[in-house]
């Protein structure tokens, strides 16, 4: 059954420095999402992406945030100088052209942890 | 704004006792209505979902949801609780259509005892 991918399942960083997080989605999906959930606390939607641009954003996606297809496969979020409040863990979505259920389909997630 | 409130942050069952997991939404539009379940360590699996069409859906693992726009609530029912249903629950909601964001619930982790 194919699936969401993310990588890698723990990131480690120090503050202030850029990571990216990669997913790669179910390959006939052209709908993209970011989620993250800080532990603890519910799940929070940070970004959709459709046809190549930001389709919607949270107000927790600023400047600092930004995200790519790079190619056909890949999807990625990328943090420009992490903070403290940064930590947590971030799923990546995708759902499919047609339909209108609008089911997402959900990667494991990647723990990001801030020092 | 949509929004959507669990309550119960933690429910606790005997196994073989009916479980009920509650979601109540807020929406300005027709919503559609999710129900995801997550693991420990793991992501989170889509148990059923709500999309206009029928308002008793079911869903995986012997789980029901009831959508009841007077009460805007769609809880989460199973009649006879295992062990392995142990996990979060998580309620979302969302416009209709494609794509669009899903708005979560803070969550209700259930505990099943022998």
């Amino acid at each position: 059954e194919p699936e969401v991918t993310q990588t890698p399942s723990h990131q480690v960083t120090q503050m202030g420095q850029e990571v990216i997080l990669r997913c790669v989605p179910i390959s006939n999906h052209l709908y993209f999402y970011w989620y993250r959930q800080i532990l603890g606390q519910k799940v929070e939607f940070l970004v959709s992406f459709y046809n190549n641009e930001i389709s919607e954003k949270s107000e927790i996606f600023d400047d600092q945030f930004s995200v790519e297809r790079p190619d056909g496969s890949n999807f990625t979020l990328k943090i420009r100088s992490t903070k403290l409040e940064d930590s947590a863990m971030y799923f990546c979505a995708s759902s499919e052209p047609r339909g209108a259920s609008n089911e997402q389909f959900f990667g494991p997630g990647t723990r990001l942890t801030v020092l | 704004a949509q929004s959507v409130t669990q309550l119960g942050s933690h429910v606790s069952v005997s196994e073989g006792a009916l479980v009920l997991l509650r979601c109540n939404y807020s929406s300005s539009v027709p919503p559609y209505l999710f129900w995801y379940v997550q693991y420990p360590n793991q992501g989170l699996q889509l148990l059923l979902k709500y999309t206009s069409a029928a308002t008793l859906v079911k869903g995986i693992n012997g789980f029901e949801a009831e959508f009841k726009k007077s009460e805007t609530s769609f809880h989460l029912t199973k009649p006879s609780a295992h062990m392995s249903d142990a996990a979060e629950y998580f309620c979302a909601v969302s416009d209709p259509g494609t794509a669009s964001k899903l708005t979560f619930g803070t969550g209700t982790r259930l505990q099943v005892t022998l």
